[in-house]
């Protein structure tokens, strides 16, 4: 079992849909984050958060941190947003950040 | 701002032949420094990463070795590489810290196919 799990791993969408990516981690962390692959192949980072919720524009991250879980939401979303997003820990006590293998999502015009 | 440069973008090379991946970092001190390594359709898998100059930790032994010969440069090297060398290279820094902590910021990657 990986200690960082994404679900789903593949995601179609129309455009406009409201889009919802799940993370589950099972080590201890000092944070989570979200990133976004572009089909390029350049990572960016989205979010970091250790608690509660983040918004920045049409996207929003949030975690449970009893439940060891986050979510990525997309609203209002647009083929723009087409891309891989990846959820990593950053493992407490180490210099480590843990990768899930990322949730690959096409939105359709 | 702080900027990560990494080159070159894309890279053929024969089975056999040596690798120098080189990555450099701008507008931050004392940054910690990862190397990964993506597989077609797969997760990042760590390689090395590095808290210091000079400092070296190994994930996955391999045919692969790093150096840090400045504060803000990172070298991804081989000596002769093979066909399971071929990837997707990534080169990232965070904050410096005890602790993983802190964003991570990528280079844009190098494509490595090794024929």
């Amino acid at each position: 079992k990986n200690e960082v799990e994404q679900s789903p791993q593949n995601l179609t969408a129309q455009e406009g849909e409201f889009i919802t990516i799940n993370c589950s981690y099972s080590v201890g962390i000092s944070a989570l984050h979200w990133l976004q692959q572009h089909p390029g192949g350049g990572i960016v980072s989205l979010f970091m958060l250790s608690s509660g919720k983040k918004k920045h524009g049409r996207l929003i991250a949030t975690i449970n941190i009893q439940e060891k879980h986050s979510s990525l939401h997309i609203t209002a979303s647009h083929p723009r947003d087409s891309a891989v997003y990846i959820c990593a820990a950053s493992t407490s006590g180490t210099y480590k950040y843990i990768f899930g293998t990322g949730t690959r999502l096409k939105v359709l015009a | 701002s702080q900027t990560i440069h990494q080159w070159p973008a894309t890279l053929v090379q024969p089975v056999g032949s040596p690798l120098s991946l080189e990555c450099t970092v701008e507008g931050t001190s004392n940054p910690n420094l990862y190397w990964y390594r993506q597989a077609a359709g797969r997760g990042l898998q760590l390689l090395f990463y590095s808290v210091g100059i000079g400092q070296i930790s190994s994930e996955v032994p391999q045919n692969l070795s790093a150096s840090r010969p400045q504060d803000r440069q990172f070298i991804l090297s081989s000596k002769k590489l093979l066909l399971s060398d071929s990837g997707f290279y990534l080169c990232a820094w965070s904050v410096r810290g005890r602790n993983a902590r802190g964003p991570l910021h990528f280079g844009n990657g190098t494509r490595l196919t090794v024929t």
